[in-house]
Parts: C-alpha cells; structure tokens; sequence
C-alpha cells in the first residue's frame, strides 16, 4: 500500500507562472519530507526537504509547504522555467521508516514557453 | 567527481538469466541503496547497506541479493531473473548525518523477455 500520494500524474504551466505540485502520505509517523527532481535518463537529483518541526521552507524559486494535520504538503515554483521541466518525487521518511524513503509516484511538469 | 556511476545502463536477459549491477561512488560515502522504479510506482528500496559489509533488506528484496565489499562499492546481483524484474534500477549514497538527501546514479535499463 503507497504510503507516499502524488495524485497527478502530470501538470502543464505556462513560463512565468507557478506550478503547484501535491503529495498526501498515510503515515502519521512521517517526520521528514523532501522533494527529488528528474530529467530523462539521468537519477533523481535532491531539491528541497522539510522537518515535521517546520510548515514552511523556501530556497530561491523553490517553495515546500507541510500541513500535518492533512497529512499534506506542496511544492510551489515561482516564476516556472523552461527548466523546470523534469519529474518530481515527493519523498518521505521517519517511524520505522528511518533512513529508508518511500517515493511518490511522481509528477511530469512542463513548462511551455 | 564521477559521484554514483551504475554499470551497465542497458542490458537485455533472458528468463533465468543471472546478472550482477554495479554501482560504485567516489563521495566516500557510508550508506548505499538499490531501488528499482516502475511505472505509475515511484521508486521502491530493494536493499540498503550502512557501511561495509553490511547489508538489510527494503522493501522489495526478494528476488535480489547484494554485496558490499568495499566501501565504495554496492553490487545487486538477480541470480534468476524473472518477467517481473524488468524495471529501471537506481542507486545512491548518502552520509548518515543526511541520510534522506541521497545521490543517485544514472539508472540501468533492465529487460527480462
């Protein structure tokens, strides 16, 4: 059973604009919280992570929000770049999990000019 | 820095074949990770190491097994692959101060026919 939620598969946005991405998890035990990025035929790439402790952290264009109460947190890119065009995972650990991440599915975003 | 290299990045079996993956990095790295990634299921941990010599089970082990002799290098061996092994195999390192934030490799492409 997917412990790690990410209901859309892909999101298309226009350059400039934001691109939200969700993820849900199931496991209250959850602290951590991180974002991976993927381009075609090259491994994740870490992007930006989130304690339990936090609702908030922000790097550059990059924002991740943490709502534990909905067991939910986003990912918002501010201005979106062609770019940014990649897969994201969510990503998710803590509990009996420790050390060991469960990934989301994954969201294809695509930036058009 | 190579970083995590993964060798070979195609190959084809034939059921009942066996196969070894290498992955090897150069980031002196304590915790190393096999995950395999299928479509519409993100990636999902076959086997873990915490330092050399050392090796644990995720969450999809069976099937596999693996061997970590030297430091730097982690080794997922299919002794009798299987259809259902056709998959995108990955692995990272990481330190065990930051364990969530992993590096990975470039992928292998693996086909079972």
């Amino acid at each position: 059973d997917q412990q790690v939620k990410q209901n859309s598969p892909s999101l298309s946005v226009q350059e400039g604009r934001i691109s939200i991405l969700n993820c849900d998890y199931t496991n209250s035990m959850f602290d951590y919280f991180l974002w991976y990025k993927k381009y075609p035929a090259e491994g994740p790439t870490f992007l930006i992570s989130i304690s339990s402790i936090k609702d908030k952290n922000e790097d550059g264009r990059f924002t991740v929000f943490l709502n534990k109460s909905a067991k939910h947190l986003s990912l918002h890119i501010v201005p979106s770049q062609p770019g940014d065009s990649a897969v994201y995972f969510c990503a998710a650990s803590g509990g009996v999990s420790w050390g060991k991440l469960q990934f989301g599915a994954g969201t294809q975003v695509v930036v058009t000019p | 820095n190579a970083g995590v290299t993964q060798t070979p990045k195609f190959r084809v079996l034939k059921t009942g074949q066996s196969m070894t993956l290498l992955c090897a990095q150069d980031m002196n790295h304590e915790y190393m990770y096999w995950y395999r990634q299928d479509p519409g299921m993100g990636l999902r941990l076959i086997h873990y190491s915490v330092g050399e010599g050392t090796t644990a089970k995720g969450e999809v082990p069976d099937g596999y097994n693996v061997s970590r002799l030297k430091k730097q290098n982690f080794l997922l061996g299919l002794e009798s692959a299987a259809p259902s092994q056709t998959s995108v195999y990955f692995c990272a390192s990481s330190y065990p101060s930051s364990y969530n934030e992993q590096f990975f490799g470039p992928g292998t492409r693996l086909t079972v026919l």
